[in-house]
């Protein structure tokens, strides 16, 4: 079954920078694009951009621009998202979901456990 | 503040038809189609309805999807007490700022 499954838990202090994986089965790896999504705790879900793995091309979200890296991994079917000076207000459950095979395409299925980042001094 | 703009919260008892709207503007859902997601508590997301009305396999027909112009609404009917969860409602916006995913704030639903 399709399946994706995120690194563990981490606590970062504030300026660092966090890298969180999602490994990817199931399913041919390059054929859909990748998204992240995060959560802060007690509110809603908040986009923060998308990778097409098969050729490693990137949008951010603006609001994340200049601070966040996503990159993968073909070899072995794992996305990563790399945010950078991190502050008090990252501190968000991050999800990889899988979309669609175009890029425009929402149907986020399925979605990683999620990944708590703490950032905290 | 979301870009699109759902009720924080619902009701409703078992047995009972509920509807969540989701209101954006013509630069998302006046022109890209609406995904709904279910997030139980403690648990991820999880996809419910997508391109408006379309139910991915395994997930009941009471949940049902429509768009209007720049609306959509997910109705739950004969609502059960498992259906107590947060609902969103995403699309892809396309502005002078780019092309992005906006998602509602969130709607929690209470079976009372």
């Amino acid at each position: 079954q399709v399946q994706l499954v995120q690194s563990g838990a981490e606590v970062k202090k504030p300026g660092a920078s966090v890298k969180v994986s999602c490994k990817a089965s199931g399913y041919t790896f390059n054929s859909y694009f990748m998204h992240w999504v995060r959560q802060a705790p007690g509110q809603g879900l908040e986009w923060m951009g998308v990778i097409n793995p098969s050729y490693g091309g990137t949008t951010y979200a603006q609001k994340f621009q200049g601070r966040v890296t996503m990159t993968r991994d073909t070899s072995t079917s794992t996305v990563y998202m790399d945010l950078t000076s991190l502050r008090s207000e990252d501190t968000a459950v991050y999800y990889c979901a899988r979309g669609g095979p175009q890029q425009a395409s929402a149907r986020f299925d399925p979605w990683g456990q999620g990944t708590l980042v703490t950032v905290s001094s | 503040q979301s870009v699109l703009t759902q009720p924080p919260s619902a009701s409703g008892t078992p047995g009972q038809r509920v509807t969540i709207s989701c209101s954006g503007s013509s630069s998302n859902i006046g022109s890209n189609v609406v995904n709904w997601f279910q997030q139980l508590p403690g648990t991820a997301p999880k996809l419910l309805i997508y391109s408006n009305n379309q139910r991915p396999s395994g997930v009941p027909d009471r949940f049902s999807g429509s768009k209007s112009g720049t609306s959509a609404s997910l109705a739950i009917s004969g609502l059960q007490s498992e259906d107590e969860a947060d609902y969103y409602c995403a699309a892809w916006d396309d502005s002078l700022n780019g092309l992005y995913v906006v998602f509602g704030g969130g709607t929690k639903l209470t079976v009372l």
